[in-house]
């Protein structure tokens, strides 16, 4: 079946710091979605890309979906200590999850 | 809306005994996904239904598991017997459509079988 790779697996960051993480699939997307899981809750949806090579931004949140259809990045300006939490690329239908992004920030 | 809702938030039960979980998907969504979530798999998904259809349920783990949606507001997912590697997070997720398009999560329900 469809596999997403994550990478990393966890960051520690300091306060103000950009964060970056990608994902590869081992076959190609239609969608690329990113969510972020906080502690006790679900999945929530923070960006989603449906065109190969396009870029979107949510506030200091910036995805892009790769040209070849296989692999997306989310970028994180000036990390916040709320943007702590899990990150999850997902994809095409139904979705299919990669194993997640920890995040940590440092005050 | 409401969002996506689940009950209970929380389940403990013990082996043997038959576990329910409920959705309610948000209103106007026309497919249901059922997802489990364990720290060693991540999110896995386990059944989706489109138009209260089930659609594919390779990934429902044995036959002790199953999954219905009598209607468009609702569906369970029922665990029987349970047993201890049952234990996880699960979540339902609804969608306007199947096709490439976002889905919304509901607060999942976790499950310690003991």
């Amino acid at each position: 079946g469809q596999q997403l790779n994550q990478s990393p697996q966890s960051m520690f960051i300091q306060e103000g710091e950009d964060v970056s993480m990608n994902c590869t699939s081992s076959s190609i997307f239609n969608t690329w979605l990113w969510y972020k899981q906080d502690p006790g809750e679900g999945p929530v949806l923070l960006i989603a890309l449906y065109k190969a090579g396009e870029l979107t931004s949510n506030g200091r949140l910036t995805a892009q979906f790769g040209i070849t259809r296989k692999d997306s990045f989310l970028n994180i300006s000036a990390s916040i200590p709320s943007d702590v939490g899990i990150y999850f690329c997902s994809g095409n239908t139904p979705l299919v999850f990669g194993k997640g992004t920890r995040l940590s920030v440092i005050a | 809306d409401a969002g996506v809702i689940q009950s209970p938030r929380h389940e403990v039960t013990e082996m043997g005994q038959e576990v329910t979980l409920r959705c309610k998907p948000i209103s106007g969504h026309n497919s249901l996904f059922w997802y489990r979530q364990t720290m060693m798999r991540g999110l896995e998904l386990l059944i989706y239904f489109n138009n209260n259809v089930p659609i594919d349920d390779s990934g429902m783990p044995e036959d002790r598991f199953s999954a219905k949606m009598p209607n468009a507001s609702f569906s369970t997912l029922k665990i029987q017997p349970s047993e201890p590697r049952d234990s996880a997070v699960y979540f339902c997720a609804s969608s306007p459509w199947t096709a490439n398009t976002e889905a919304f999560f509901g607060q999942g329900t976790r499950l310690t079988v003991v």
